[in-house]
């Protein structure tokens, strides 16, 4: 399949802890990684690999995967948090193709 | 700094053609694989094409094949995407975004730097 799909949105309380999944069959052979960005802005890498963050990246972020679900963690959420969080990773049907989730909207209340 | 800076970007009528270019610096360009990806007005991202270092192996996703393509030229640290034969669904921000694998008992795959991105706007 070349679908990753995630909940539209999430809310998470100021401090407390939140998770963002990402569902499909490609995870079964990638870790996804993780990309945050806020309006007008281009996307940013917060997690890469099984659970790496790239230089300047707050560790309140971390990855997980689980067969076919990968999920991203905000261990207490800061209101510079709230951004769309998008999960991808490469086409595991063998055509080299890339693919997006659809992302998610997550509000810092 | 590591850097990627796309142009190019305009309004054009529907049957069109414009052609987006990526600056990179401040890494060596040749040594990297280069992607494409853009995002429609209030949308997510859509990845269009890849590109590898040498540019002898190209992608595109199914919305662009036949109407885009990509190219590189190593010498000048440059990436382009002639678009052709545009339509109004291909309105986006066009990003450059270089392209980084590996394998740690899974596969892992990520683009780590990615441009500000260049506006195409196709309408009549």
């Amino acid at each position: 399949s070349s679908e990753l799909t995630q909940d539209p949105a999430v809310s998470v309380a100021l401090g407390q802890t939140v998770r963002i999944t990402c569902q499909g069959d490609s995870l079964r052979s990638y870790y996804a990684s993780w990309y945050q960005q806020k309006p007008g802005q281009a996307p940013v890498l917060v997690i890469y690999g099984k659970n790496n963050r790239p230089s300047g990246i707050p560790d309140r972020f971390s990855g997980s995967s689980s067969g076919n679900t990968a999920s991203l963690t905000i261990t207490g959420a800061q209101a510079e948090d709230e951004a769309d969080y998008y999960c991808n990773s490469r086409d595991s049907s063998g055509n080299h193709n890339v693919v997006f989730g659809g992302g998610t909207k997550l509000t810092v209340l | 700094e590591v850097q990627l800076v796309e142009s190019g970007g305009g309004l054009v009528q529907p049957g069109g053609s414009l052609r987006l270019s990526c600056a990179a610096s401040g890494f060596t360009f040749s040594s990297y694989e280069m992607n494409w990806v853009r995002q429609a007005p209030g949308k997510g991202l859509e990845w269009v094409s890849y590109i590898s270092s040498s540019g002898s192996t190209i992608y595109y996703a199914d919305s662009v094949k036949g109407r885009f393509t990509i190219s590189r030229d190593n010498a000048k640290n440059s990436l382009y995407l002639q678009m052709n034969s545009l339509r109004a669904e291909d309105t986006a921000v066009y990003y450059c975004a270089r392209d980084r694998d590996g394998y740690d008992q899974l596969y892992y795959y990520y683009m780590d730097v990615w441009g500000k991105g260049t506006t195409v706007t196709v309408s009549s």
